[in-house]
């Protein structure tokens, strides 16, 4: 079966600017998730989709953050105007299951703002 | 939010050692999970914990968990040089799917 996969895998963009992030899950893998270190930091969960809607969200740092999973498949992570802390690694990743199922990872978008 | 804590940060060993590494956490888990990251790709997930088990194998790995210390071991028995890599512990609360991941444990095995 075909893994996570993010596109794209690296971005480097300005501040100001903004950046788009696409995960897509592992097919039937209902639940997906969002998780991002930042350089030297650990890595912290943004938030939870349960097929499209978002079951948690309290891990996004704020309102220039915005996800979607339209349909239930694939899901997007926006940042409108990137800022410099903005700068880390993004991971998504998916499980059949919610609670106590692993996480199947994607190899992440390392994100660089200037 | 509660983190897990893993000790050491760094190891360098020989292959054919056996290599270990603690994790602590702080508050009441429903599981604990190892993760290994090679560089630049994502986690892959090792082996998961629940809070009522002790000790759980795969392969050459043996997870412990303490609840009543708040702390979890892996053990990479007869280390090789494809197990360098930065190793992550992971917890899951109670109430939440949310895992919350410790700094991360760089292991090199050197051949």
């Amino acid at each position: 079966e075909a893994g996570v996969t993010q596109f794209p895998s690296h971005s480097v963009i300005e501040k100001g600017q903004t950046v788009t992030l696409r995960c897509d899950p592992i097919s039937g893998h209902d639940n997906l998730y969002w998780y991002r270190r930042v350089m030297g930091k650990e890595i912290k969960f943004l938030l939870h989709f349960v097929k499209e809607s978002k079951q948690d969200e309290s891990g996004m740092p704020n309102n220039r953050f915005l996800a979607e999973r339209t349909g239930g498949t694939y899901s997007t992570l926006k940042v409108q105007p990137a800022e410099l802390e903005d700068s880390g690694v993004y991971f998504c990743a998916s499980s059949p299951g919610a609670y106590n199922s692993p996480l199947h990872f994607g190899n992440g978008t390392r994100l660089t703002v200037t | 939010s509660q983190q897990g804590e893993e000790d050491p940060q760094a190891l360098s060993i020989q292959e054919g050692e056996n290599a270990t590494m603690n994790c602590s956490y702080k508050t009441s888990i429903n599981n604990l999970q190892w993760y290994r990251q090679n560089s630049g790709r994502g986690l892959v997930h090792l082996i998961l914990i629940r809070s009522n088990e002790r000790e759980k194998h795969s392969g050459r790995l043996r997870v412990t968990l303490d609840t009543s210390k708040k702390s979890s071991s892996l053990l990479i028995t007869a280390s090789r040089a494809a197990d360098t890599a930065s190793y992550f512990c992971a917890t899951e609360n109670y109430g939440n799917n949310r895992l919350a991941f410790g700094k991360g444990n760089q292991v090199v095995v050197i051949p």
